[in-house]
């Protein structure tokens, strides 16, 4: 079936950096999704692409749907601590059902 | 409120015995999904509805799982003869036009 490697597994970082974090896949999708996800709380949409080579940005986080339509980058600007959480990438295939990446776990320290 | 609800938010349960997980999804939304998450991992899917009809099940590990939606809206996954290996958080999300909302989860634990 397919599967999405996402990476790295998880982040330490200072207040105030960049964060990047990716996704691939051994097979093609056709929209890719980005989410985050607190403790307790269901994941929380917070990037979509729909066309290969998009390229999109939500405030402080931009993400790339890749040109051979099996991989997406996430990047967080300036991090803050309300930042931390659990990052997960997932694509759709056309079958209305997403399949999710591992996570990334992002700890942000002032 | 305005989101997906679930109940219970926490069920400890002894193996072998029957679960209801219910799914209330937000007003409207024709679609809902079933997502099982393990500890460290991504969502998993589970079933999918439009309207009162599965689209796909093609996620259910086997035959003692089985979800229902009778009335296109709210739904309810039901786990027989449970296992330790069902320990897990249950999600669900609904849908009008694409994105997905997700409930809180039902988080399941078999003894």
């Amino acid at each position: 079936g397919q599967q999405l490697n996402q990476s790295p597994q998880s982040m330490f970082i200072q207040e105030g950096e960049d964060v990047s974090m990716n996704c691939t896949s051994s097979s093609i999708f056709n929209t890719w999704l980005w989410y985050k996800q607190d403790p307790g709380e269901g994941p929380v949409l917070l990037i979509a692409l729909y066309k290969a080579g998009e390229l999109t940005s939500n405030g402080r986080l931009t993400a790339q749907f890749g040109i051979t339509r099996k991989d997406s980058f996430l990047n967080i600007s300036a991090s803050i601590p309300s930042d931390v959480g659990i990052y997960f990438c997932a694509g759709e295939g056309g079958s209305e059902k997403l399949v999710f990446g591992k996570g990334t776990k992002l700890t942000v320290n002032p | 409120g305005a989101g997906v609800s679930q109940t219970p938010s926490n069920k400890v349960t002894e193996k072998g015995k029957y679960v209801e997980l219910r799914c209330d999804p937000i007003s409207g939304h024709t679609a809902l999904y079933w997502y099982r998450q393990s500890l460290g991992q991504g969502p998993e899917f589970l079933i999918y509805f439009q309207g009162t009809g599965a689209a796909d099940d093609s996620g259910l590990p086997n035959d003692r799982f089985f979800a229902v939606r009778p009335e296109g809206s709210v739904s309810t996954l039901k786990i027989q003869r449970t296992e330790r290996g069902d320990s897990a958080v249950y999600l669900c999300a609904s849908s009008s036009s694409g994105e997905l909302f997700f409930g809180e989860g039902s988080r399941l634990t078999v003894l």
